[in-house]
């Protein structure tokens, strides 16, 4: 079992819909939690953080978390073509010394006009 | 705020030279910088976590004496391929984790724009 894994896409979205995106992850210590978006040929650019369960929202931007169940997922309102990219979830695992972050695959967007 | 640099961007080479890559935080102080690795139409790999002041700690399969990394200060980590060879092709990005917690309480990674080592 991989220790951080999303589905590889491509998810395919029409414009003004909503994106969302699931990332499950094995550590049950894990305590910080990412999300960074990748254009192809670019490096990663960070764009959601959390750390407690629940929902925490940056403009069109949501990310949830389920320790519980320990899932986090990202939702994308009213996407544009510009969203258009690789989603990459991360996982800060206490464990590991030095915070390093572990990766999951990451999930190609498609946002068809 | 939380930029991180790199030089250079691209850079070709021929097979059995080395190749000096530099990171940068420049506008924060990063104890610790981190080293990826990423192949097409793959996800990262860490290859390296940077130290400032002490040894650079390497992941399983990573060849140190091969892949060279120097932490000299809080804002510059450099990564140096020796003996470069067509198989070390890829695209080489660092990040660099904020010290500074109350502006960034996540330790979140910051990552450079990459540098893409082509080796001939």
């Amino acid at each position: 079992q991989k220790e951080v894994e999303q589905n590889s896409g491509p998810l395919s979205v029409p414009e003004g819909a909503i994106a969302s995106l699931n990332c499950t992850y094995s550590d049950r210590g894990s305590q910080s939690f990412f999300w960074y978006r990748q254009y192809s040929g670019k490096s990663p650019e960070l764009i959601m953080s959390i750390y407690s369960n629940g929902d925490k929202e940056d403009g069109r931007f949501t990310a949830q978390l389920n320790k519980a169940s320990q899932y986090v997922s990202l939702l994308i309102r009213d996407s544009q073509p510009s969203d258009s990219a690789t989603y990459l979830c991360a996982v800060n695992q206490l464990k590991a010394a030095g915070n390093k972050l572990t990766f999951g695959g990451g999930t190609r967007v498609l946002v068809k006009p | 705020g939380a930029v991180v640099s790199q030089h250079p961007s691209w850079v070709i080479c021929k097979s059995g030279t080395s190749v000096k890559i530099e990171c940068r935080s420049l506008d924060f102080q990063a104890t610790t910088m981190f080293w990826y690795r990423q192949f097409p139409k793959q996800s990262l790999m860490l290859m390296a976590t940077s130290n400032e002041g002490s040894k650079a700690t390497y992941e399983q399969g990573v060849e140190k004496d091969k892949f060279l990394i120097n932490h000299a200060s809080l804002t510059l980590s450099t990564l140096t391929v020796t003996s470069a060879h067509p198989e070390d092709s890829s695209f080489y990005i660092c990040s660099a984790r904020s010290e500074a917690q109350g502006l960034h309480p996540y330790n979140e990674q910051f990552f450079g724009p990459g540098t893409r080592l082509t080796v001939l």
